[in-house]
């Protein structure tokens, strides 16, 4: 059984372009959360999200970020504009139900020139 | 709000010496209660929880944890590390809602 696949697991953007990061949760889940962690620090909630539906979105930047999850296909987070304070790695998890035990992804690390 | 707090940013320890990794944490309702191990460049593993039970839950390398809802603890020991045990642990809680809260991390570095 697959674990939560992510990628790219690197991307280097400029400021200014656009960054795509890609998560498919672990076969059965279909609850997937987006955390952010910053040089240095843990990590942060970004988003909740099931399929087809943005459930909490209360740790989203207000602009340039947003994240969907499709019927088909993976979940992406999509950052607009990029600049150089988004350069961090970022972690998907999946779980089975809401509140079950949350399995994590090898992160996609951005680094933004 | 919730928070969680681990007290020591970095534990060296020298091998085959015992360990505790402190965590404490702020919540008004009941929480479920994580570590995760990561390793360098990579993801977080789940190493245990308490989701209710026994307050004392172990993990499959050796480590374990016990739930204190008097002191708001959920510290992380092991009587005996290993190199391989180098890494970064994080405690983290789940109070019913959508997320998980993280503490800052502590990295153990274990000597030879």
């Amino acid at each position: 059984n697959a674990g939560v696949m992510q990628n790219p697991r690197h991307l280097v953007r400029r400021r200014g372009q656009e960054a795509r990061l890609r998560c498919s949760p672990m076969k059965g889940h279909s609850h997937v959360y987006w955390y952010r962690q910053l040089p240095e620090e843990g990590l942060k909630f970004m988003v909740y999200l099931q399929k087809e539906n943005i459930i909490d979105e209360s740790g989203m930047p207000k602009e340039r970020f947003s994240a969907e999850f499709p019927k088909e296909g993976p979940s992406i987070l999509r950052i607009q504009q990029v600049v150089r304070g988004d350069s961090a790695a970022y972690f998907c998890a999946s779980s089975q139900n809401s509140r079950e035990t949350q399995y994590f992804g090898p992160g996609t690390r951005l680094l933004v020139l | 709000a919730q928070s969680v707090t681990q007290l020591d940013s970095q534990v060296p320890v020298f091998e085959e010496a015992p360990v505790e990794l402190r965590c404490n944490y702020s919540s008004s309702v009941s929480v479920y209660l994580f570590w995760y191990v990561q390793y360098p460049n990579q993801g977080l593993q789940l190493l245990l929880k308490y989701l209710s039970g026994s307050t004392l839950v172990e993990s499959i390398n050796g480590f374990e944890a016990e739930f204190n809802k008097s002191q708001t603890s959920f510290h992380l020991r092991k009587p005996s590390v290993h190199i391989s045990d180098t890494a970064e642990y994080f405690c983290a809680i789940d109070n019913a809602g959508n997320m998980l809260t993280f503490g800052g991390g502590t990295r153990l570095m274990v000597k030879p």
